[in-house]
């Protein structure tokens, strides 16, 4: 299975700042099928990304996604306060694995 | 697009549960669908897929063997039968459904718990 690594393991920011979350896999992501989510307390993920860079049907153009093979980012370009979340990414080329998830918080 | 799980439950090691998950507002048999677990303050973990023919199947290794994911297409519902439980299979449940036929997921359910315990 592939293994997805996610860094920081936590992110302090604040509203209005610039947030880069990565996303590192032990193998090349065939397709550049890589997903982002986003999980608050007791709900459900939340598809942010999907094919690494394109945004799911209701997601602000704030959040974008790049990257390829092994290495890929999710940028949130301006933070607001419902921004502050688990984030996971996902690869879904081969038998499905999440990141371990980062954490944003405010600071 | 709503997704709605019940059978969840605590359940002795070694046991068995059946979860469902009841789906509306979409053609149900023309998508993809899977069950993501994630336990108690931990992340998130694949568990088990199907066609929406219902034809194909896929199972993560921690549960193969064990676990089974069927559907009733005339029912709109997506089922995982969970035999042998261990504690380690504690976790809430989430029924999700494909973007096509792809291993990624739009539309997610409000989770099942399932502990384990004796």
């Amino acid at each position: 299975d592939i293994v997805l690594t996610q860094s920081p393991g936590t992110l302090s920011l604040s509203p209005g700042e610039r947030a880069s979350l990565s996303c590192r896999a032990s193998l090349s992501v065939t397709g550049s099928y890589l997903a982002w989510y986003q999980q608050k307390p007791g709900q459900a993920p939340r598809l942010l990304i999907y094919g690494a860079f394109l945004r799911a049907i209701g997601i602000p153009d704030r959040f974008s996604g790049s990257g390829s093979g092994t290495d890929f980012t999710l940028t949130i370009s301006r933070l607001e306060p419902e921004d502050f979340a688990v984030y996971y990414c996902q690869q879904y080329g081969s038998s499905p694995t999440f990141g371990q998830g980062t954490r944003l918080e405010i600071k | 697009v709503q997704l709605v799980e019940s059978g969840g439950g605590l359940v002795q090691p070694g046991g068995s549960l059946r979860l469902s998950c009841a789906a509306s507002g979409f053609t149900f048999s023309s998508y993809a669908m899977s069950w993501v677990r994630q336990a108690p303050g931990k992340g998130l973990e694949w568990v088990s897929g199907i066609s929406g023919s219902g034809s194909s199947t896929f199972h993560s290794d921690s549960v193969k063997g064990r676990f089974t994911v069927s559907r009733d297409n005339s029912k709109n519902t997506l089922y995982l039968q969970m035999n042998s439980l261990r504690a380690e299979d504690t976790a809430v449940y989430f029924c999700a459904r494909s973007i096509a036929v792809a291993a990624t997921w739009n539309h997610w359910g409000q989770g099942s718990l399932v502990t384990v315990s004796s």
